[in-house]
């Protein structure tokens, strides 16, 4: 059971480059999200999904787009990367119990991103 | 405002209990949650909290929830050293976009 998968695990880009980051899932999971980590600021919510073939904005999405075309993969987008989009990128997936187990977030193990 | 307020460093010995503080923002938030991250990999859920509770214990963790003051906190009883990492606390909120808040994270190093 592979949880959720991001691809690539690095990735060095030169300003205005373009570039899509990966994201699966296993779980059947509805929910999913891209956040941005950077020290001091702990994560922030880029964009995330409510289901397939939906898509919303998050805290910071500008600079960045995303597509759910398939329920198990959500992908990132960068069109035109600059130095301040430098960072560790994670995508998370959830559930939707509707019950008391609350609905905790699954991450995949984090995409480093150095724009030059 | 909208912030989590962790403080950023703790620094224990191995064998003392830690303590993580987090303060949060919305009343109306139903869940909130421990997690924790290792050196280069994502967060792992350690614990939560539903928020009509005042205390959860799940064996070496005690989370602790005062709703009045909007302070949660996580005890770590006898520290181990694979307990070295950056802890997040998050909320989950009711009102208002879907989504939920982290802080900033606490960098817990554990002393041998």
């Amino acid at each position: 059971n592979a949880g959720v998968t991001q691809t690539p695990k690095f990735r060095v880009l030169k300003t205005g480059q373009s570039m899509t980051l990966l994201c699966a899932q296993d779980m059947n999971h509805e929910y999913m999200y891209w956040y941005r980590q950077d020290p001091g600021m702990g994560l922030r919510l880029i964009h995330y999904s409510v289901g397939e073939g939906t898509t919303a904005k998050g805290e910071v999405p500008d600079g960045y787009n995303v597509s759910r075309l398939k329920k198990q993969n959500f992908l990132l987008g960068l069109e035109s990367a600059a130095p301040s989009q430098t960072s560790v990128y994670f995508c998370a997936s959830s559930y939707s119990s509707g019950t008391g187990a609350g609905e905790k977030l699954f991450f995949g193990s984090g995409t480093q991103l150095s724009v030059l | 405002g909208e912030d989590v307020e962790q403080s950023l460093f703790l620094s224990v010995r191995e064998g003392d209990s830690s303590v993580i503080n987090c303060t949060y923002t919305d009343s109306s938030s139903t869940y909130l949650y421990w997690y924790k991250q290792e050196p280069g990999a994502g967060l792992q859920l350690l614990t939560y909290i539903f928020s009509n509770m005042d205390m959860k214990q799940d064996q070496r963790l005690t989370v602790l929830l005062n709703k009045k003051d909007k302070h949660l906190s996580l005890r770590i009883a006898d520290t181990q050293t694979g307990d070295s990492a950056i802890y997040f606390c998050a909320e989950r909120r009711t009102s208002g976009t879907y989504k939920y808040i982290f802080g900033t994270g606490t960098r817990l190093k554990v002393l041998a």
